[in-house]
């Protein structure tokens, strides 16, 4: 069964970039069938969509952080990561890596999630 | 883009069946066929329970059902059980091959 685990600090300051890695087990990365996302959730609000990726390459990001941000895969060791740059403290949340898929365009198996605060 | 809309909350009394409206525009909502609703509870992850506006992951109870009407998608929860409360999330799939959430929905199970 495919499992998703993110990983990366938990403390960011202001300014500085967040990275993030997605870790995917029980299966690959390089699969025809799926993208792979992040999305992430500010304390007691709702999800927002980042960007996703086809292991070939290709990315989508949200037009409100496109400028921020860098998703990619690395295929030999069957991740993806996330970078947001110019972090501010509106960028804490927790953050989901999830598999969507290529067919049916939904995300069908998510990790756990990171909390990661911005903060000096 | 903009968030889809829902309402913030709703609330049901046990067996009861309640019904979350999901509105968007003919960009996202009313252009395809990509709609999907999540349930997210209390320091979990989300978890699928409607995709493709109204098919039904393996596992998940046929208490739940989606449809779409327009712009606008619902999810139908019947029969409600203490379980089901919980926070619940449309997403759709939008013309310029992004995603956009909606902003959630709380129900409570009186």
């Amino acid at each position: 069964q495919v499992q998703l685990q993110e990983s990366g600090p938990g403390l960011v300051k202001p300014s500085q970039t967040l990275s993030l890695t997605c870790t995917v087990s029980g299966g690959s990365i390089s699969s025809n069938d799926y993208f792979w996302s992040w999305i992430r959730q500010p304390p007691g609000k709702g999800l927002e969509w980042i960007g996703y990726i086809y292991y070939r390459g290709t990315t989508f990001y949200n037009p409100s952080l496109k400028s921020r941000v860098t998703i990619s895969v690395d295929t030999s060791k069957n991740q993806l990561s996330l970078k947001l740059s110019s972090v501010t403290a509106a960028d804490t949340a927790v953050f989901y890596c999830a598999r969507m898929s290529t067919v049916t365009l939904d995300f069908d198996i998510w990790g756990r999630g990171t909390l990661v605060t911005v903060s000096s | 883009q903009s968030a889809l809309t829902q309402a913030a909350s709703v609330s049901g009394s046990p067996g009861q069946s309640i019904t979350i409206s999901c509105t968007g525009t003919s960009s996202d909502v009313g252009g395809y066929k990509y709609v999907s609703w999540y349930q997210q509870h209390p320091g979990k992850a989300p978890k699928l329970i409607i995709y493709e506006v109204n098919n039904r992951p393996s596992g998940v109870p046929d208490r739940f059902s989606g449809s779409k009407s327009g712009n606008t998608a619902s999810l139908t929860i019947s029969g409600l059980q203490a379980e089901d409360e919980a926070d619940y999330y449309c997403s759709s799939y939008t013309t310029s091959s992004t995603v956009v959430f909606g902003g959630g929905t709380r129900l409570a199970v009186l």
